[in-house]
């Protein structure tokens, strides 16, 4: 059975940083796509960055190039979410999110995790 | 402003048909990429409805339906149920943006 499951989240000030992880189960990483979607208190799904986990290609949202990095180890089927110089409007649920087979990041998300929170303040 | 434009609410009563429309771009939808559909109670953590306009997943009912044309998508409830409220979200993929987008989301009132 396919499980995803954050860790990481927090309370952090403006201009700090936090480390968001993902523990894949059930699958490996290096298959798949995988990515970061957050959702700021009352608001839509918002994509963050994703990670090819077979050649660990990375996009990212403008808002959060040159601030945020996204990584993956294969080696414990986990990704990462490296968030530097948080701004308040950075406030949000973070989910992980594996991308279904086949067509990479164009694909469904067919698995998500159940969320951390992260707060700037 | 989301990239994928939704309406903000829906509502119908039990046993009625409601739909859900979801509208791209030509860099997105417009550009034939595929647009996926999601179902989220508040509080939890969203659930894949619809994938590739128009495939259920295992397990979900068969009153959810999508399709597609151009550079918009839809998704119809049938049957509305009271446990089909929640808020429903389109995505797709952006060559724009070099990454997904998302609608503004739904909220399904029953």
């Amino acid at each position: 059975e396919v499980q995803l499951l954050e860790s990481g989240g927090g309370l952090g000030p403006p201009g700090g940083s936090l480390r968001l992880s993902c523990a894949g189960s059930g699958f490996g990483m290096y298959a798949y796509d995988m990515t970061w979607v957050r959702q700021a208190p009352g608001k839509g799904l918002e994509w963050v960055s994703t990670v090819r986990g077979s050649d660990e290609t990375t996009y990212y949202e403008d808002s959060v190039k040159g601030r945020f990095t996204i990584s993956i180890d294969n080696s414990k089927n986990e990704m990462y979410l490296e968030m530097n110089s948080l701004g308040v409007d950075d406030t949000a649920v973070y989910y992980c999110a594996k991308f279904g087979s086949s067509r990479g990041h164009h694909d469904a998300l067919d698995f998500w995790g159940h969320g951390a929170t992260v707060t700037v303040s | 402003q989301s990239v994928l434009t939704q309406p903000p609410s829906v509502s119908g009563a039990p046993g009625q048909r409601v739909t859900i429309s979801c509208t791209g771009t030509s860099s997105n939808l417009g550009a034939t990429y595929d647009v996926h559909w999601y179902q989220q109670v508040p509080g939890t953590a969203p659930k894949l409805l619809i994938y590739r306009n128009i495939i259920r997943p295992s397990g979900v009912p068969g009153r959810f339906s999508g399709s597609r044309s151009g550079t918009s998508a839809s998704l119809a409830i049938t049957g509305l149920q009271a446990e089909d409220e929640a808020d429903y979200y389109c995505h797709s993929y952006d060559d724009t943006l070099s990454g997904s987008v998302f609608g503004g989301g739904t909220k399904v009132t029953v």
